[in-house]
């Protein structure tokens, strides 16, 4: 069974910028939650999908934004990148996102603001 | 909210010891707890689960209890191997609707095991 695939594994961007992650979740799995990495704050919950809705949403400002498509891929915007969206942005799914189902992680996307 | 601690780090063991991880949580009802590791450039893999009062999780020799009254879910291993060495992750998931989906997880600990 194939695991969680996002793309692309790197990007490097200027501020001001935007930019496009895409994660395709694991097959039957219909919940996708982005998660963002970094040093200094950890792993923070960005927002979560769920038949092409969201049901979930963490503290991140509006420049964050996703969407989920009829097949379960996602993928999440950030518009007007700042420095400090320099971050491995992670994507997990799960079936249907309940609390007792293990999430399941990506590779990540490293992203990186010059 | 919902916050999970763990044991600051890092940790550095010879190959065969003991290990402890310390994890505690605040939540309200009755969350499912988790183990992840993470690998030099890698995403996250689930080592272990529990999702009620005194389960025991365990995988590849790792295991954790879910202590509902000290709110504690610790990682143990009797014997670590080099292969181990990777950065921890506890996290939970809050019961309820305003939890779908959402993992809270602690700071990590970063764990070196020397041959």
């Amino acid at each position: 069974k194939a695991g969680v695939t996002q793309t692309p594994r790197y990007l490097i961007k200027t501020r001001g910028q935007q930019v496009t992650l895409s994660c395709s979740p694991i097959s039957g799995h219909r919940s996708v939650s982005w998660y963002q990495q970094t040093p200094g704050q950890g792993l923070q919950f960005l927002f979560e999908y769920f038949s092409e809705t969201q049901r979930n949403k963490g503290n991140f400002p509006g420049r964050f934004s996703g969407r989920q498509f009829s097949n379960s891929r996602s993928e999440m915007n950030v518009s007007t990148l700042e420095l400090g969206d320099s971050a491995l942005y992670l994507c997990a799914s799960s079936l249907v996102g309940a609390s007792n189902q293990p999430q399941h992680f990506g590779d990540g996307t490293r992203l990186s603001i010059l | 909210g919902d916050s999970v601690t763990q044991m600051e780090g890092p940790v550095t063991l010879s190959e065969e010891a003991f290990l402890t991880i310390n994890c505690t949580y605040t939540a309200t009802g009755y969350p499912s707890l988790f183990w992840y590791v993470q690998y030099p450039g890698e995403g996250l893999q689930l080592l272990l689960k529990a999702t009620k009062a005194d389960d025991k999780g365990s995988n590849k020799g790792f295991e954790a209890t879910y202590r509902k009254e000290t709110t504690s879910f610790h990682l143990e291993k009797g014997s670590v191997q080099v292969s181990d060495s990777a950065v921890y992750f506890c996290a939970l998931s809050g019961a309820g609707g305003t939890s779908y989906g959402k993992l809270t997880f602690g700071q990590g600990t970063i764990l070196t095991v020397h041959p």
